[in-house]
């Protein structure tokens, strides 16, 4: 059974910094390239960073290219995103998944609100 | 902001047939997979349709997905109540050097 467990999320300061885990079981994690998508209160569904298999590359959405960076460790079988100068506007729920791909899992998402 | 475009709403009776439209550009759905999503209240989306037009399996025959140019549709048939959700539609965009880009999503309501 594929499992996907994000973790991290909180209440941070505008210009904090936050780092969200995501823990994946079930599939060969290695081989799949992964991604964070977030989705604001009430809003649409946006995608944030993906990176490939063996973290070799890596891709940003305009809003966060700068201050957040995502990364992996795949003898961990887990996925990480490291936020800072956090702003408002970055208060969502963030999913970490399998995107792009085959079919995809998702997990059920960290909750990240900054505010003051 | 959404690079692919849906309509912001749809809706139809039990057993009536709705289709959700995606328009794109020649950067994501000319040139990528288009995926499908399903996401009901205070859920994590789901996966109806990846690779354009293929069901993940435990997804109903009920949903199908095409792709044509720059668009894609996803496509209810047999509506039933609880296909009442917010749906997606997602591709990769090779501008930019690369990004994920999703549909600015269509509520689907069974009347």
């Amino acid at each position: 059974e594929v499992q996907v467990l994000e973790s991290g999320g909180g209440l941070v300061q505008p210009g904090g910094s936050l780092r969200l885990s995501c823990a994946v079981s079930g599939f060969t994690f290695s081989t799949y390239a992964m991604s964070w998508v977030r989705q604001a209160p009430g809003k649409g569904l946006e995608w944030v960073s993906a990176i490939s298999g063996t973290g070799a590359s890596t891709f940003y959405a305009d809003s966060v290219k700068g201050r957040f960076t995502i990364s992996r460790d795949n003898s961990k079988n887990t996925l990480y995103l490291q936020m800072n100068s956090l702003r408002a506007e970055d208060t969502a729920v963030y999913y970490c998944a399998n995107t792009f791909g085959g079919p995809d899992y998702w997990g059920q998402g960290t909750l990240v609100t900054v505010s003051s | 902001q959404s690079v692919l475009t849906q309509p912001p709403s749809a809706s139809g009776t039990p057993g009536q047939r709705v289709t959700i439209s995606c328009s794109g550009s020649s950067s994501n759905i000319g040139s990528n997979y288009v995926y499908w999503y399903q996401q009901l209240p205070g859920t994590a989306p789901k996966l109806l349709i990846y690779r354009n037009n293929q069901r993940p399996s435990g997804v109903p025959d009920r949903f199908s997905g095409s792709k044509s140019g720059t668009s894609a549709s996803l496509a209810i048939s047999g509506l039933r109540s609880e296909d009442e959700a917010d749906y997606y539609c997602a591709a990769w965009d090779d501008s930019l050097s690369g990004r994920g880009v999703f549909g600015t999503g269509t509520k689907v309501t069974v009347l």
